[in-house]
């Protein structure tokens, strides 16, 4: 089976950075996935990592370690339109609950 | 806009009734993913079909059933519907059988059941 653990809220400040981590347990794995969803509305991708190391996006950068089956998302200069909730997933069937991240002013 | 299309936006029922949801993929994607998500269950994988085949299946219950079509858009059957069925459904689309990349959602589909 497949087991994903995220925090499941998170708060930070405008202008900070935040790392939200994702520890996960699959019987198969070729790939992790992060996904913002903001309430009420669809998931959209934000990164797909496969090999260890860290993949840098913007102000958005994925980490990976498939020897300890870990990741972590980390946001750079926060805005308030990151407040959302972020999804690890595991190929693409397994979704963690998601972390929602309220940034405040 | 992800180029998936679901529609209902928006659907209230009573128990014990039979919906439909439908989905229609973004142009050349032969991949249809279907999620229920609650507020407290998260995001739950139902069911995947590549090309008009059934090629994964998540928590479905035997009440629900799901195809694809000939030209690629996709139906979610809910039936003897229970209070607890009240949800937002998504569907998801790739271009491949095995996901190595993007998944697009489309805008979800709110079923209440009264």
């Amino acid at each position: 089976g497949q087991n994903i653990d995220q925090p499941t809220e998170m708060t930070a400040t405008e202008g900070a950075i935040v790392q939200i981590n994702c520890t996960y347990q699959t019987s198969g794995f070729n790939g992790l996935f992060w996904y913002q969803q903001h309430a009420g509305e669809a998931p959209t991708f934000l990164s797909y990592n496969v090999l260890d190391g860290l993949e840098e996006k913007g102000r958005f950068s994925s980490f990976l370690s498939r020897s300890k089956g870990y990741s972590y998302l980390l946001l750079k200069e926060l805005q308030m339109k990151d407040s959302a909730s972020y999804l690890c997933a595991v190929r693409d069937l397994t979704f963690g609950k998601g972390t929602m991240l309220l940034v405040s002013p | 806009d992800s180029g998936v299309t679901q529609t209902p936006k928006h659907l209230i029922t009573a128990t014990g009734q039979r919906v439909t949801l439908r989905c229609s993929p973004r142009s050349g994607d032969l991949s249809v993913y279907w999620y229920q998500q609650s507020l407290d269950q998260g995001l739950q994988f139902l069911i995947q079909y590549y090309n008009g085949e059934e090629r994964a299946k998540g928590n479905i219950l035997e009440r629900f059933s799901a195809q694809q079509f000939p030209d690629l858009h996709s139906e979610l059957n809910l039936s003897s519907l229970e209070l607890g069925d009240s949800a937002l459904y998504f569907c998801a689309s790739s271009q491949r059988q095995e996901n190595t990349g993007e998944l697009f959602f489309g805008e979800g589909s709110r079923l209440t059941v009264l």
